[in-house]
């Protein structure tokens, strides 16, 4: 059973360019959140999405927006990238049904290097 | 949201019991307490989560004080595998689905 997986592994880009980063979740989950970990410090919450709709965001700006696909699969778009958005990104999915006390299963991550 | 505060870092023998502690003296009546790890290169992994029972799981024990301001978590026997950031969560229908990671207790097994 494949577990949450992301892509790609790293990436570099610099000030002012557009990222997208991928994600598919374990096999059975229909939710997949973001978190964006940056060196040193805890994962920070982005969004969530569940039916193909952002159903909770975190304090980030627009410049974050992602979308989610009738297969569960997900995407993180980050445009206008600042040196600030250097860091890992993770992502995470669980079982809309389970609540809050779902498990939240993660991925490896994406770390991505601003230049 | 009710917040925790855990030591920045312990330390713990191989083989030994690991009592890693968590305070959330604000927690609120539908707060559960979960807690997760990261390893080294990993993304977090659920360790254990509980409302107010102690809870054992194949991983670890939780024990939740009985006035719920504490908890802490139990690794029974650690070994070098567990070497991690372990992170102590509050959670309940007003922080939603968020897991709202503070930056937790990185613990050095030797």
């Amino acid at each position: 059973d494949a577990g949450v997986t992301q892509s790609p592994t790293h990436l570099i880009k610099t000030r002012g360019q557009q990222v997208t980063l991928r994600c598919s979740p374990k096999s059975g989950h229909d939710t997949v959140s973001w978190y964006q970990q940056a060196l040193g410090q805890g994962p920070q919450f982005i969004f969530q999405y569940y039916e193909e709709e952002e159903r909770q965001r975190g304090n980030f700006p627009d410049r974050f927006s992602g979308h989610q696909f009738p297969n569960y699969s997900s995407e993180l778009n980050v445009n206008a990238l600042l040196l600030g958005d250097s860091a890992l990104y993770l992502c995470a999915s669980s079982l809309q049904t389970v609540g809050v006390t779902d498990t939240q299963y993660f991925g490896p991550g994406t770390r991505l290097t601003v230049l | 949201d009710a917040k925790t505060t855990q030591p920045n870092s312990m330390e713990s023998n191989e083989e030994e019991p690991v009592h890693l502690p968590c305070n959330h003296s604000t927690i609120s009546g539908t707060d559960y307490i979960h807690w997760y790890r990261q390893l080294p290169s990993q993304g977090p992994e659920y360790v254990i989560h509980g409302l107010t029972s102690n809870v054992n799981n194949r991983m670890a024990s939780l024990a939740i004080a009985e006035d719920r301001k504490s908890s802490t978590l139990i690794l029974h026997r650690a070994t070098l595998r567990d070497a991690a950031v372990y992170y102590c969560i509050l959670r309940d229908w007003d922080s939603g689905y968020a897991l709202n990671f503070g930056k937790g207790t990185s613990l050095l097994v030797t």
